[in-house]
């Protein structure tokens, strides 16, 4: 099972609004509900931010959501804080039966 | 709070063996099944597995057979990774996940570095 493919990087201001996509396939993406997205900073364990597309985990700030469309799902972080620098990965339950993560996207507030 | 705590970096030699511990607290040990990750230096996180903390049964990825066995010691509400000679491919850092919703992780331990070197 491939990874999921996500951009390997993306930037933006403070204050601004960015969106980090996500792309599978109908067997995994497409498929299922079951896309999260982490975040990861430096040297730290991933947090969990999203779960089942578009669900916060209690303490997960307002300004990160998720959607899907398709085999594309998409992380947006509004009003993007210096805070927010740091890698944003993707996972998703696969028809195999296993879960892919994406390559990771290193988010650079600029 | 819930935790999960692992055990310390290891150094090891190529061939030897290491296992991992992640200790739980704040949760039923029980209730939620325990994921573990790999992340090689510089690299992305790569699923290894499950284990179900119910029954013991562990679900390997592929790629993680054979070498690689979870387990868990209820009475100490903890699980664990063992890896059995090691090569230098597994340098790498190991985390263990405890899946709250279906396939999704939180929290996460901090991390347990293993290097294989000689």
């Amino acid at each position: 099972q491939s990874a999921l493919t996500q951009p390997a990087s993306v930037s933006g201001s403070p204050g601004q609004s960015l969106t980090i996509s996500c792309s599978g396939t109908s067997n995994d993406v497409g498929g299922y509900n079951y896309l999260s997205w982490y975040q990861q900073h430096p040297g730290k364990a991933p947090k969990l931010l999203i779960y089942n597309v578009s669900n916060r985990p209690p303490g997960i700030s307002n300004r990160f959501s998720g959607s899907k469309s398709g085999n594309t799902a998409s992380l947006t972080i509004s009003g993007l804080q210096a805070e927010d620098e740091a890698d944003y990965i993707c996972s998703s339950y696969t028809n195999n039966d296993i879960l892919v993560f994406g390559g990771g996207t290193k988010l650079t507030v600029l | 709070q819930v935790q999960l705590v692992q055990s310390g970096s290891e150094l090891k030699r190529p061939g030897a063996s290491v296992k991992i511990s992640c200790k739980t607290s704040g949760y039923s040990f029980r209730e939620y099944a325990m994921n573990w990750v790999r992340q090689a230096p510089g690299q992305g996180l790569e699923w290894m597995g499950w284990i179900n903390t119910n029954t013991g049964k562990p679900t390997y990825a592929q790629g993680f057979t054979g070498r690689f066995v979870f387990s868990l010691d209820t009475s100490v509400s903890t699980a664990y990774l063992q890896i059995s000679t090691l090569e230098t491919e597994d340098t790498a850092t190991y985390y263990c996940a405890r899946e709250g919703s279906p396939n999704s992780f939180d929290p996460w331990g901090q991390g347990t570095l293993v290097t294989v070197s000689s």
